[in-house]
């Protein structure tokens, strides 16, 4: 069985602009959850959907957004972005009450 | 009350001893608790995970112990391997109405060094 894909596994942007980077879970997985990792900050939790439906949310601001499709691939969008953004985002995949996958992630620079 | 203590921050280990790695949480209502093994330029892989009504799980050479009471677990690498060097993190989350265990909240890393 395939595990979690993300795409672009690399980026570069500039700030001010915006960014949407795409997760694909595995296949009859229904939740998808996302995560900032920095060496300074960690492993930090951004927001989880479910069945299209947004179910958590972590203490980030408004700028960091997402939704899921019906096939529950998932994409999030970071607007107006600051060099404080760049990061490696990981998106994790499971069944209802089941454990996450995790996937390689998309490492994020900012300059 | 969301957070996750983990020391320590690096552990250096020869070959065939014993890595350990604890941590501590404050909301009691953490019902999860997976331990990730992260090699770089990866996404962490689960390894082994607990749940409280159990003082102990072992998988292999990996060892989870839970102390309810103390609000602490900590995982054990016996005989350990040069190819177990990486970063290992421990998480907690509560299983809110039986749905799902996705929002961890995760310590903030040991990097193990095994030396052959």
């Amino acid at each position: 069985k395939a595990g979690v894909t993300q795409t672009p596994r690399y980026l570069i942007k500039t700030r001010g602009q915006q960014v949407t980077l795409s997760c694909s879970p595995i296949s009859g997985h229904r939740s998808v959850s996302w995560y900032q990792q920095t060496p300074g900050q960690g492993l930090q939790f951004l927001f989880e959907y479910f069945s299209e439906t947004q179910r958590n949310k972590g203490n980030f601001p408004g700028r960091f957004s997402g939704r899921q499709f019906s096939n529950s691939r998932s994409e999030m969008n970071v607007s107006t972005l600051e060099l404080g953004d760049s990061a490696l985002y990981l998106c994790a995949s499971g069944r209802q009450g089941s454990v996450q996958y995790f996937g390689p992630g998309t490492r994020l620079l900012v300059l | 009350q969301q957070q996750v203590k983990q020391s320590p921050q690096s552990l250096i280990v020869q070959k065939g001893g014993i890595s350990i790695i604890n941590c501590a949480y404050e909301n009691t209502a953490f019902d999860y608790f997976p331990w990730y093994q992260q090699f770089p330029g990866k996404g962490p892989a689960l390894l082994i995970a607990i749940r409280p009504d159990v003082s102990e799980k072992k998988e292999g050479r990996f060892t989870i112990s839970f102390n309810k009471s103390a609000k602490q677990f900590s995982l054990h690498i016996m005989d350990s391997q040069p190819g177990d060097s990486a970063t290992y993190f421990c998480a907690a989350s509560l299983n809110a109405g039986g749905t799902s265990y996705g929002k961890l909240t995760f310590g903030q890393g040991t990097i193990l060094t095994v030396h052959p």
